[in-house]
């Protein structure tokens, strides 16, 4: 996972204030991937993009979160309005291209965001 | 939605020991993966599986991909201090790209 890059490590925001997350994928991945995570829990994910792209945001949520991954530059997971629910851990991956049989995602160490 | 059920949820074993755990769903996957996560950083990929049957080893780790498709199992044999950590197993329905569900882990602790 030494190849996705995420920033901050840590975020600490006021409930209302917006969160910004960036993710740079792994050098020759097109394919990024956000997932949350809450204590003592596994990953759940929230969603999948390739560039310029929203493929599948089914695991987001309908307010206040948002994904963009542009031609250039990193991919941004964007939290309006936070409130102190969205206090978790939010790691980003990434993979080369999907394939028939599935592909491997290589995550990032994550960005832990506090909501004060 | 869809659930992995994943056991132990937690293991003490002693150093040396050899370990192994599962996970379970009602669901068929076609692909199965396991995770090792620290505290504080992201999870690594140890193992992916990609068929029914399939065993597939990476140092003193061999994972197995079940018959069903439905479950698949970690062993870690000869256990040392530095395989403590989380272990996630990870399953990817058919044509879901990118969008794993997790289990919610085993935590192992590994006396010397």
């Amino acid at each position: 996972n030494a190849g996705v890059m995420q920033n901050p490590r840590h975020l600490v925001r006021r409930r209302g204030q917006e969160a910004r997350l960036r993710c740079s994928p792994m050098k020759g991945h097109s394919h990024v991937y956000w997932y949350r995570q809450l204590p003592e829990e596994g990953l759940k994910f929230m969603v999948y993009l390739q560039k310029e792209n929203i493929i599948d945001e089914s695991g987001m949520p309908k307010e206040r979160f948002s994904a963009e991954f542009p031609k250039e530059g990193p991919s941004i997971l964007r939290i309006q309005q936070v409130v102190r629910g969205d206090s978790a851990a939010y790691f980003c991956a990434s993979s080369r291209s999907t394939g028939r049989w599935g592909e491997k995602l290589f995550f990032g160490s994550g960005t832990q965001l506090s909501v004060l | 939605g869809q659930q992995l059920n994943q056991s132990p949820q937690s293991m003490f074993i002693q150093e040396g020991e050899d370990v192994s755990m599962n996970c379970t769903s009602s669901s068929i996957f076609n692909t199965w993966l396991w995770y090792k996560q620290d505290p504080g950083e992201g999870p690594v990929l140890l193992i992916a599986l990609y068929k029914a049957g399939e065993l597939t080893s990476n140092g003193r780790l061999t994972a197995q991909f079940g018959i069903t498709r439905k479950d698949s199992f970690l062993n870690i044999s000869a256990s040392i201090p530095s395989d403590v950590g989380i272990y996630f197993c990870a399953g990817q329905l058919q044509g879901s790209q990118g969008n794993l569900i997790f289990g919610k882990g085993t935590k192992l602790s590994v006396k010397p």
